[in-house]
């Protein structure tokens, strides 16, 4: 079945420094890739999404890429800041009312 | 806004009991879902709906039942807990249309079952 795989499970990485999570899926109809972002105690929401009629897409300190062929999708957190400590979600769908599909999370820990 | 609200934030029931978890939205979405997080596991998918009286099964279903009969509203049901039901328990709801979309999440009901 359709799979999502999300590494590293644990991050940690000094204020100021760049963070990147790595995530692959299996099905290759995906075309839906969304970030969540769950921070302590709360709700996952969403930080960034990608379609995969484009290959990168960049919202202040937060991007993504999109490599299709390969099938992998990543996040990149820039200037990390003590308030970008919480657990991300990446998630592949194939749209259309479908189910989305989410990787285990990756625990991201900004040290002072 | 758009604002999803479940029945309980903490819920402690008994092994073999019936248990209601409820999740109401108001924004007129169309697709609504029921996911389990666990330390490690991530969310996963229990059940989900694309419409009134409309389920679909999700990766883990067992031991699960859900009920839609209003657009707002989504209920999972545990027609026996067991331990293992032990589980944060999280809805959320999305637009239908011809691509996926945002899900907009709960807080989340924390249950533990003894």
């Amino acid at each position: 079945g359709e799979n999502v795989e999300q590494h590293p499970s644990t991050l940690s990485v000094q204020e100021g420094d760049s963070a990147v999570i790595k995530c692959t899926y299996s099905d290759s109809a995906s075309n839906y890739f969304p970030w969540y972002k769950q921070e302590l105690g709360k709700r996952p929401q969403l930080i960034i999404d990608i379609r995969s009629n484009v290959g990168e897409k960049k919202d202040q300190r937060i991007a993504v890429t999109l490599n299709k062929t390969a099938k992998h999708f990543s996040l990149h957190i820039t200037e990390t800041q003590p308030e970008d400590s919480a657990v991300y979600f990446c998630a592949a769908s194939r749209g259309r009312d479908d189910k989305i599909i989410f990787g285990k999370g990756t625990r991201l820990h900004i040290l002072p | 806004d758009v604002k999803v609200t479940q029945s309980s934030r903490y819920l402690v029931k008994r092994t073999g009991e019936k248990v209601f978890l409820e999740c109401v939205q108001d924004m007129d979405h169309e697709n609504m879902f029921w996911y389990r997080q666990d330390p490690g596991l991530g969310l996963r998918l229990i059940y989900f709906s694309y419409d009134v009286k409309m389920k679909e099964k999700g990766d883990i279903p067992e031991g699960y039942s859900v009920s839609r009969e209003k657009k707002e509203r989504f209920s999972l049901i545990l027609e026996s807990a067991s331990t293992n039901q032990t589980s944060m328990y999280l809805c959320a709801s999305s637009l239908s249309g011809p691509s996926a979309d945002t899900q907009y999440f709960g807080p989340g009901t924390r249950l533990t079952v003894l």
